[in-house]
Parts: structure tokens; C-alpha cells; sequence
């Protein structure tokens, strides 16, 4: 089945420093990949569309100068928090999906992200 | 439709028994729902999909039923086991020309031994 790797799983770090986040398909090519936040007891919020060779997509709310993200390959795209703040704090997810028909998003294990 | 910030419901289940986990979605133009099964502490994990031309979906234990005219999404779990233990979501695909999916409040499925 489809794997989605992501690194790390847990990141504890002081305010003012920037964490990035790497997001692989470990076996399928991914054109599209996706970047969601999840806070506590609450479903997943899509934060960006990696799009392979091009710039993302954000979504309304979403600072792109804040969270940077770079999918320069088929296989891997990461998000960059930058000069993080305890706000920043959360779960953060990737997805990605094969290229080809009607194909579900599989998803990362998540990255703890602590600042503090 | 979009998460807001409210309280999980939660559903309990005697082991062995069959559930049903419900799901409103809020896009009619909406061609693709997924459902999707989460873990404390890992990410989502894919359960069985469905598309809009089709009512029913059955997979191993598990089977998806759509209702279009109520936008309505069911799963149902049979026989269940402690490991069915999670958080279920259902998610949406909007028929827009990407790939963006919308995901439910979730359920919070609890199997009592």
C-alpha cells in the first residue's frame, strides 16, 4: 500500500526559531501533496497545496511567509515554520496522493511541533 | 463541511457488535468521500472511499453507504474489535478540479471489551 513517511515526529524548540518538516511518498510519484494543521480534540485543517515544481497554494488565513513550503521533487515536499512562536504550536500533517484517477490522500504520522 | 472547534461526539460500542458512524457533508457538487480512521497521536489512516455514482461500498468489515439526496455518509463497522478503537473522519471532495478535501468533526469510537 501507499506510504507517506514524515520527519520528524516531535520537535520541541525556543520561540524565535524555525522548524522544517519533510513530507515522502515512499513508493508513488506525487504531483500534489497537502499540509494540514490539527489542533487538540479537532479535525484537520488544510493549510497549503504543495504543488511539485511550482508555489503552493494556501489557504485563506494561512501566511505563506510564515509557513514556507518547497516541493522540489516527485517524492518530497517540506514545510518550513519560520521563527516559530508558542502559537505555532500543534500537530502537523502531510498528505499525498498518486497522480493517476480517483485515488485517496494517505497521510504522515503527524509532527509534534512544541515551542516554547 | 469545514471543522469548527466543537467537542468530538463520542459513540460506544460493545466488542463484537456492528456500528454505525454518521457523517452530514455540506458540498452537493461534491463527487468523492472518503473515510478515514485516526489513532491518538499518528496521522489519518485510509478506511474505503466512494464515489458520488454510487449508494454502497463494502470493503473488509466495513462498508460505506451515500445518501446524495440528504448529503448523508455512513460507515459501518462490523463485529467490532478493540482495535477499531479512534477517531473516525469523512472527508469531501469538492467537484472543483482539485484535489482539496473537506473533513467532518469526527467520531470518537470507543469498543468496550
Amino acid at each position: 500500500g501507499a506510504v507517506v513517511s514524515q520527519h520528524p515526529s516531535w520537535v520541541i524548540c525556543k520561540s524565535g526559531t524555525s522548524v522544517k518538516i519533510e513530507c515522502r511518498s515512499l513508493d508513488f510519484q506525487a504531483t500534489t501533496m497537502f499540509w494540514y494543521r490539527q489542533f487538540p480534540k479537532q479535525s484537520l485543517m488544510l493549510m497549503a497545496t504543495s504543488n511539485e515544481g511550482s508555489k503552493a497554494t494556501y489557504e485563506q488565513g494561512v501566511e505563506k511567509d510564515k509557513f514556507l513550503i518547497n516541493h522540489a521533487s516527485l517524492t518530497l515536499s517540506t514545510l518550513t515554520v519560520t521563527s516559530a512562536h508558542p502559537e505555532d504550536s500543534s500537530f502537523y500533517i502531510c498528505s499525498a496522493r498518486r497522480d493517476s484517477g480517483n485515488q485517496p490522500q494517505h497521510f504522515g504520522d503527524g509532527t509534534r511541533l512544541s515551542i516554547l | 463541511g469545514e471543522s469548527v472547534g466543537l467537542h468530538l461526539p463520542t459513540l460506544s460500542v460493545q466488542e463484537g457488535d456492528n456500528s454505525i458512524i454518521n457523517c452530514a457533508y455540506s458540498n452537493s457538487a461534491s463527487d468523492y468521500f472518503i473515510w478515514y480512521k485516526q489513532e491518538s497521536g499518528k496521522g489519518p489512516q485510509f478506511i474505503i472511499d466512494i464515489r458520488s455514482n454510487m449508494d454502497k461500498r463494502q470493503g473488509q468489515r466495513v462498508t460505506v453507504l451515500l445518501n446524495k439526496t440528504v448529503k448523508h455518509l455512513s460507515l459501518q463497522i462490523a463485529a467490532t474489535q478493540p482495535g477499531d478503537s479512534a477517531v473516525y473522519f469523512c472527508a469531501e471532495r469538492g467537484n472543483f478540479g482539485n484535489e482539496k478535501l473537506t473533513f467532518g468533526t469526527g467520531t470518537r469510537l470507543t469498543i468496550i471489551p
